[in-house]
């Protein structure tokens, strides 16, 4: 059964500041694995999507990377301001259950000003 | 402007009610998934369905169940039966082809007293 992880559960920085989130998974068969944004409340926002033949996916200042054979993805977000405050979720998706999606509890993020 | 809107966005009901939440989509995609959000735990995949008139149970049907009659439209129904039911819920569609991004809805926040 797939695991998703995401250490930490919480985050504090100051503003200004490059900061890297990090998604861990138990079976490295993975379709792909997207990133996700949730305001307090709200729905998820989509960032990025790494399919399992990329390494790498960028959009402004995010930049999400795949090792498959680690069972890692990161996602950095550069020169970070308060409105990236969030949570920050990370989901795999199976090759086998075409539906089957599994996610992270995410990272909750906040930036100070 | 193409979305998945929810309705509503709160929602209160006594124990023993069945309740329907709604979801609408007009991106013209094909999938539809329903997720419950609890407080430190990921999404977890309730019911989904691929194309019209088709549907499948996900990891924890038990006490809901959907319908699609139409393209735009995947309601899910909180019976009695749910033990639980007060959660987060949250609409996602997806294309249906092999990107399968997931765009979600804003949720609605259920309430069972």
């Amino acid at each position: 059964k797939q695991e998703v992880t995401q250490i930490p559960a919480a985050l504090s920085v100051p503003e200004g500041e490059n900061l890297v989130l990090n998604c861990s998974f138990t079976d490295s068969a993975i379709y792909n694995l997207q990133w996700f944004r949730q305001d307090p409340g709200k729905g998820l926002t989509s960032l990025l999507l790494i399919q399992s033949s990329q390494r790498e996916q960028t959009s402004g200042r995010l930049n999400a990377s795949l090792d498959k054979s680690s069972g890692r993805s990161t996602l950095y977000i550069a020169a970070s301001q308060p409105g990236d405050s969030a949570t920050y979720l990370c989901a795999v998706r199976d090759p086998r259950g075409y539906q089957k999606v599994t996610f992270g509890t995410g990272t909750k993020l906040q930036v100070i000003p | 402007d193409g979305g998945i809107t929810q309705s509503p966005k709160y929602l209160f009901r006594k124990e023993g009610q069945n309740v329907t939440l709604s979801c609408e989509q007009n991106l013209n995609h094909d999938a539809m998934y329903w997720y419950r959000q609890d407080p430190g735990q990921g999404l977890r995949l309730i019911y989904y369905s691929q194309i019209v008139n088709d549907f499948q149970k996900g990891d924890i049907a038990e006490g809901y169940s959907v319908s699609r009659e139409k393209k735009e439209s995947f309601p899910l129904t909180v019976t009695s039966a749910q033990k639980n039911p007060t959660a987060f819920y949250l609409c996602a569609s997806a294309r249906g082809t092999s990107s399968n991004e997931q765009y979600f809805g804003p949720g609605t926040r259920l309430t069972v007293t």
